[in-house]
């Protein structure tokens, strides 16, 4: 599986919109794009995924490039339960093994 | 009710001695996964199962055992546990969709 980049941490204003960014420039034709979070001590959640189209839906929308080496999750009203640990991961979903990295801390503040 | 469940939620148990954590869900998906995850480690993936009665290894097998007689049941067992495995164990299944749903965790200390 292609591996992915990420900003360490980040800060976002409550209310306004969250973009956290993620780089895989080695994804392959088959692989999806994954976005999980995972709120302090609780187990990793499922957010959204996308293959080639830009994805949408309750919680957050998945932008990604027409080259299909980066994505941006966008949270679009921010709030201070969304501070989390976002993991972007690039898998093959036939065999749903997520290898997980560090992922980015968002923090959003009052 | 429905959803991902595991069992001890909390155990701390003594160098040696055997521990097995439970992992059960409802939904019959055919995937299913044990993670670790430690400070500084991140999520990682010790044993998986496609079906029952099929496991493989992850990514840190070493000094655990698992099995699937039931596809809604995928124990874990630390056979003689040590204290690097003191850590949090997260349970997973994944359905036709490829996307994972994970139980809340069991915190486990070996003293």
């Amino acid at each position: 599986d292609a591996k992915t980049t990420q900003p360490t941490s980040m800060d976002c204003a409550e209310g306004r919109a969250a973009n956290l960014p993620c780089n895989h420039s080695t994804i392959s034709g088959n692989e999806y794009v994954y976005w999980y979070r995972q709120i302090h001590s609780q187990g990793p959640q499922y957010i959204i995924h996308g293959l080639k189209n830009n994805e949408t839906n309750e919680m957050a929308s998945l932008i990604i490039t027409e080259d299909r080496k980066s994505s941006t999750l966008i949270l679009p009203h921010a709030t201070l339960r969304d501070t989390a640990v976002y993991y972007c991961i690039v898998s093959r979903g036939s065999n749903y093994k997520l290898t997980f990295g560090k992922g980015t801390l968002l923090t959003v503040n009052p | 009710d429905a959803g991902i469940t595991q069992s001890p939620r909390y155990k701390i148990t003594e160098t040696g001695r055997q521990v097995t954590l439970m992992c059960h869900q409802t939904w019959s998906h055919s995937y299913m996964f044990w993670y670790r995850q430690d400070l500084g480690h991140g999520l990682r993936l010790i044993y998986y199962s496609a079906a029952a009665d099929i496991t493989d290894k992850g990514e840190v097998p070493d000094g655990y055992v698992v099995s699937r007689s039931k596809t809604e049941n995928f124990p874990l067992t630390l056979e003689s546990a040590t204290r690097s495995q003191t850590s949090v164990y997260f349970c997973a299944s994944g359905g036709s969709t490829g996307v994972l749903t994970f139980g809340a965790g069991s915190r486990l200390t070996v003293l």
